[in-house]
């Protein structure tokens, strides 16, 4: 696509949920990228995929978060028994190559977690 | 963890060049500086990046000092747009960090 879409833009659910946010990168990007946001804060770095690979899960929280890139193209963040501190902007980049390449970020995906 | 070093805030007056400092004492050879920047609750964009040499885009100018342990964002004739939270990043491969950033106000 023309640019990185996420979805859904916002998203409001009950403690103890399971959520599901969805990003498609740019078609020709290899390397995709997860960031979680608080307010007020710079991004935080999740994880990241080169193609389908995941070569740094270093950032997720805890094993309740979890990504995938099974085709190498669309990406899942998924958040198993959501958490109220788990409320934050999650952001989706992608990079045509990684390594010394830019960023390209989406519009973000908000949770709320009550 | 972030490798930089940034002011928290910055003031600029409107129409006068912006410049945004960053240390990074640790930068190692094959790692480079970029800056990124935030307005309000949009996602980061990309403003410009070097290696060794300054480098400038119709964006910005990228002065990197001869150690590389420090550089500076400049913003030529800042506007009101340019307010946002800028960020310096070093990175060498994949993985990019994100510090705190420095937020700069421009003032009419």
């Amino acid at each position: 696509g023309a640019g990185v879409s996420q979805s859904p833009r916002y998203k409001v659910t009950k403690r103890g949920q399971d959520v599901t946010l969805r990003c498609d990168p740019i078609s020709s990007h290899a390397t995709l990228y997860w960031y979680q946001q608080a307010l007020g804060q710079g991004p935080e770095f999740l994880t990241y995929f080169n193609y389908e690979a995941q070569p740094d899960k270093s950032g997720l929280p805890s094993d309740r978060f979890s990504a995938e890139r099974p085709e190498g193209s669309i990406s899942t963040l998924t958040i198993q028994r959501t958490e109220q501190r788990d409320s934050a902007m999650y952001r989706c980049a992608s990079s045509l190559d990684g390594g010394a390449g830019e960023l390209f970020f989406g519009e973000g995906s908000r949770l709320t977690v009550l | 963890d972030a490798k930089t070093t940034q002011p928290t805030s910055m003031d600029c007056a409107e129409g006068r060049a912006a410049n945004l400092p960053c240390n990074h004492s640790t930068i190692s050879g094959n790692e480079y500086v970029y800056w990124y920047r935030q307005i309000h609750s949009q996602g980061p964009q990309y403003i410009i990046h070097g290696l060794k040499n300054n480098e400038t885009n119709e964006m910005a100018s990228l002065i990197i000092t001869e150690d590389r342990k420090s550089s500076t964002l400049i913003l030529p004739h800042a506007t009101l747009r340019d307010t946002a939270v800028y960020y310096c990043i070093v990175a060498g491969g994949f993985k990019t960090i994100f510090g705190a950033g420095t937020r700069l106000f421009v003032k009419a």
